[in-house]
């Protein structure tokens, strides 16, 4: 596609539920992230992948927090149990390693009520 | 541990006023850095990403540039306009391919 996409633009779970957020990187883009950025604080590096593997998976806040890529393509972060310090915008970016810098996609907010 | 830092966190300027955001990162082996801008509720965009080997990067009214034996970077944003206003992030990344270590973020405001 044109950019990174991302969905749910916006999810509203109960705590202890469990959530799964999608992103569609650009087509053949083989690197892609995920950052977790919260009120009033920065951008907080998630995990990394380089094609369907993750060689750096050391930002995942706890055991709760997974993701994964399939076919070198989308990915899915799922947060287990949701914990209301689980609120915030959760941000997927992808890049072609060689080349320039990552391309993100528009976020999505995710509230645990 | 890398750890990125931007000054000042909050401007308001009138419009038509030249400006200077500043980053600055604690370790210089950096590979790159990049200079973002976010609107409220939107992703980042990318506006300029300087390698390490390079000192400075342009693209219409800004200009960044990039001193990596100090750990600091500029952006210059010339004749700035209202629709300017957004936060402004600075970014490093120690490989190719890596994670973005982030700075907190400027919050410019450009009053008409």
């Amino acid at each position: 596609g044109a950019g990174v996409s991302q969905s749910p633009s916006n999810k509203v779970t109960e705590k202890g539920k469990d959530v799964e957020l999608r992103c569609d990187p650009i087509s053949g883009h083989t690197a892609l992230y995920w950052y977790r950025q919260s009120l009033g604080q920065g951008l907080e590096f998630l995990i990394y992948f380089q094609g369907n593997s993750a060689p750096d998976k050391s930002g995942l806040p706890s055991d709760r927090f997974s993701a994964e890529r399939t076919g070198g393509s989308v990915s899915t972060l799922t947060i287990q149990r949701t914990q209301q310090e689980d609120s915030a915008v959760y941000l997927c970016a992808s890049s072609l390693v060689s080349r320039g810098g990552p391309v993100f996609g528009p976020g999505t907010r995710l509230t645990v009520t | 541990k890398q750890e990125v830092t931007q000054i000042p966190a909050a401007l308001s300027v009138p419009e038509g006023e030249n400006l200077v955001l500043n980053c600055s990162f604690t370790d210089s082996a950096i590979y790159n850095l990049q200079w973002f801008r976010q609107d409220p509720g939107k992703g980042l965009t990318s506006l300029l990403l300087i390698q390490s080997s390079q000192r400075e990067q342009t693209s219409g009214r800004l200009n960044a540039s990039l001193d990596k034996s100090s750990g600091r970077s500029t952006l210059y944003i010339a004749a700035s306009q209202p629709g300017d206003s957004a936060t402004y992030l600075c970014a490093v990344s120690e490989t190719s391919g890596s994670r973005l270590t982030f700075g907190e973020g400027t919050q410019l405001t450009v009053n008409p």
